[in-house]
């Protein structure tokens, strides 16, 4: 059954050093996400993308946060100067169509760990 | 705003008993879907029951089905015939009109007893 994938598992960074989360969604899925989940707290929306462009973001994703689709495969969250704040499980999820009539489907998840 | 509400940030249950966690949630919208993820301890969230809000019947997948009272706002989970494996954190989400993102409740952490 054809699954999300992320890598890192686990990511322990310095403050202030940027860090690369990367995501493999599933082959035919056409919009991408990211999510984080600061432990404890509720899980957050980060980022929506679709044909190559960020269809929607939340306050959180500022300008220290960028996506990208490099190579149509892998689906990259980037955090250039990371604060201790950014420690978190980051979810990335895809879905074929708009979600909501289709499902998003997350991968195992990547834990930050900024100190 | 769009907001999903759980209550219930702790729950338990006996093996084969049935538990019922409760979710309320605020949209403006008029189309929109409400979800239940099931996130165990290997993190992996996992889709467990999804309602569209213009259907009137309650979902069900199995051993878990759903209240919605679409009046109250109010999207409940049952599970029935409780499993061990049913042990995780549950959220409810919801996905509201053109809004390409799930709004999440502070979810529910099950406990099942054997």
């Amino acid at each position: 059954e054809p699954e999300v994938t992320q890598t890192p598992s686990h990511q322990v960074t310095q403050m202030g050093q940027e860090v690369i989360l990367r995501c493999v969604p599933i082959s035919n899925h056409l919009y991408f996400y990211w999510y984080r989940q600061i432990l404890g707290q509720k899980v957050e929306f980060l980022v929506s993308f679709y044909n190559n462009e960020i269809s929607e973001k939340s306050e959180i994703f500022d300008d220290q946060f960028s996506v990208e689709r490099p190579d149509g495969s892998n689906f990259t969250l980037k955090i250039r100067s990371t604060k201790l704040e950014d420690s978190a499980m980051y979810f990335c999820a895809s879905s074929a169509g708009l979600a909501g009539y289709n499902e998003q489907f997350f991968g195992p998840g990547t834990r930050l760990t900024v100190l | 705003a769009q907001t999903v509400t759980q209550s219930q940030p702790e729950m338990s249950v006996q093996e084969a008993e049935t538990v019922t966690l409760s979710c309320t949630y605020d949209t403006s919208e008029s189309d929109y879907y409400l979800f239940w993820y099931k996130q165990p301890p290997s993190r992996q969230m996992i889709l467990v029951i999804r309602q569209e809000a213009y259907k009137q019947q309650n979902a069900t997948e199995n051993r878990f089905s759903v209240n919605f009272q679409k009046a109250a706002k109010s999207f409940s989970l049952k599970i029935s015939d409780s499993q061990l494996g049913d042990a995780a954190m549950y959220f409810c989400a919801l996905y509201a009109g053109n809004n390409r993102k799930l709004i999440w409740g502070l979810g529910t952490s099950l406990a099942v007893n054997p």
